[in-house]
């Protein structure tokens, strides 16, 4: 149990267009679902906390109107990158919190161009 | 704020034990695990601690000491797919809600 799907898992863009990533937990509920970024070989960094039927809660020098994002139900979240540039390319990775653990799902790669 | 740290890089021998530090400050300490991620891969979880004291799952064990802001993860037996990054992380509550701060990982390479 406990697991986490994310689609796309790689998406190549041109500059200047918008990227939608969902985040589904395949067979729990969650309330609250993260997302994070990695740069290469640096380690995971929070954007924002996504709370099903609320705001999200955006870290620290994370743009809210460049990385929309969207907790619609109880097993999804999107985030949408908009108007993406090359300093945009990384991993990104989600993960859905049941219990006292988060799951992580595998991870999106962006690549924009 | 919050500050996690942990070696950048160790390397170890095949057969072998090996232990990775971490250490934190946080304003709201809630619990602190540790993932191993491969490369281009999702972290997987490995460990979690909220109470002092040894925490032992198979090869790998995790100890923790909230007062000295203190952790660390044994890795007994190493196998060649351990070589991975390890990545320390403190849950934090201090804004009111829940969330996985992580370290900058370790990256871990066994020998033969």
């Amino acid at each position: 149990g406990a697991v986490v799907s994310q689609h796309p898992s790689w998406v190549i863009c041109k500059s200047g267009t918008s990227v939608k990533i969902e985040c589904r937990s395949l067979d729990f509920q969650a309330t609250t679902m993260f997302w994070y970024r990695q740069f290469p070989k640096q380690s995971l960094m929070l954007m924002a906390t996504s709370n099903e039927g609320s705001k999200a809660t955006y870290e620290q020098g994370v743009e809210k109107d460049k990385f929309l994002i969207n907790h619609a139900s109880l097993t999804l979240s999107t985030l949408t990158v908009t108007s993406a540039h090359p300093e945009d390319s990384s991993f990104y990775i989600c993960s859905a919190r049941r219990d006292s653990q988060q799951y992580f799902g595998p991870g999106t790669r962006l690549t924009v161009t | 704020g919050q500050n996690i740290d942990q070696p950048t890089e160790m390397t170890a021998t095949e057969g072998a034990i090996v232990q990775i530090n971490c250490t934190y400050q946080t304003s709201g300490f809630n619990g602190l695990f540790w993932y191993q991620q491969h490369a281009g891969e999702a972290p997987t979880f490995l460990s979690y601690n909220v109470l002092d004291g040894l925490e032992e799952k198979g090869r790998f064990s995790s100890f923790l000491s909230r007062s000295k802001g203190y952790s660390y993860l044994l890795l007994k037996e190493l196998q060649m797919k351990d070589s991975a990054s390890y990545l320390c992380a403190v849950r934090d509550n201090a804004g009111g809600y829940n969330k996985l701060i992580f370290g900058a990982g370790t990256r871990l390479a066994v020998h033969p």
